[in-house]
């Protein structure tokens, strides 16, 4: 089975930085996914980690520490956009190319 | 063109109704998911179908039926469900094949409401 934690919400100021934490206990471990979702509307795919250490992408970054089961989503510059879900997600080693999702984090910017 | 479409986007249905939702993807991806999503949670997989074949059921009752018709669509069809099934419904595809990241690229859903 899987298990994945994650803050339900975070409020984060215009122009600054949040990190989003997730942590997760899985049976196999093939890749860990980050996507945001505004309310309403589908979640869209922001990154993806299966080695240890650090992708960037523009303003979005994400971390992995495999052996500490351990992610984190890094955004900068926050724009009011930006206030969506940040839902993180698992694949398991099996090849069933499934996600499992973790409960999501609300992220809401203000001015 | 690089988008998932599903319809409709809306769907009210009584209890004893049968009604299909559709999923339709022209990028070229060889695997098409079905996710239920209750309001304020993440989505739970349902149905994982790879190179047209049912590869996944996470257990879901039967009166939920999967088809895929060809690789660039997918079906559920409804029938005889309960109020507690109203969510929304969310249909992914992915490339299956190629590199390892594999992203799954979700449709707008169908949202739901049983009576």
């Amino acid at each position: 089975g899987q298990n994945i934690d994650q803050p339900t919400e975070m409020t984060a100021t215009e122009g600054a930085i949040v990190q989003i934490n997730c942590t997760y206990q899985t049976s196999g471990f093939n890749g860990l996914f980050w996507y945001q979702q505004h309310a309403g509307e589908a979640p869209t795919f922001l990154s993806y980690n299966v080695l240890d250490g650090l992708e960037e992408k523009g303003r979005f970054s994400s971390f992995l520490s495999r052996s500490k089961g351990y992610s984190y989503l890094l955004l900068k510059e926050l724009q009011m956009k930006d206030s969506a879900s940040y839902l993180c997600a698992v694949r398991d080693r099996t090849g069933r190319r499934a996600l499992t999702f973790g409960s999501g984090t609300r992220l809401q910017v203000q001015p | 063109d690089t988008e998932v479409t599903q319809t409709p986007k809306h769907l009210v249905m009584g209890m004893t109704n049968k009604k299909s939702l559709k999923c339709e993807q022209h990028m070229g991806h060889r695997a098409m998911y079905w996710y239920k999503q209750k309001a304020k949670k993440p989505p739970e997989l349902m149905f994982v179908y790879s190179y047209e074949k049912l590869s996944i059921n996470e257990s879901v009752p039967s009166r939920f039926s999967p088809e895929c018709p060809n690789s660039s669509l997918l079906n559920l069809h409804l029938h005889a469900l309960q109020p507690e099934d109203s969510a929304l419904y969310l249909c992914a595809s992915s490339q299956l094949s190629g590199g390892a990241v594999d992203e799954q690229f979700f449709g707008p859903g169908t949202r739901l409401t049983v009576l």
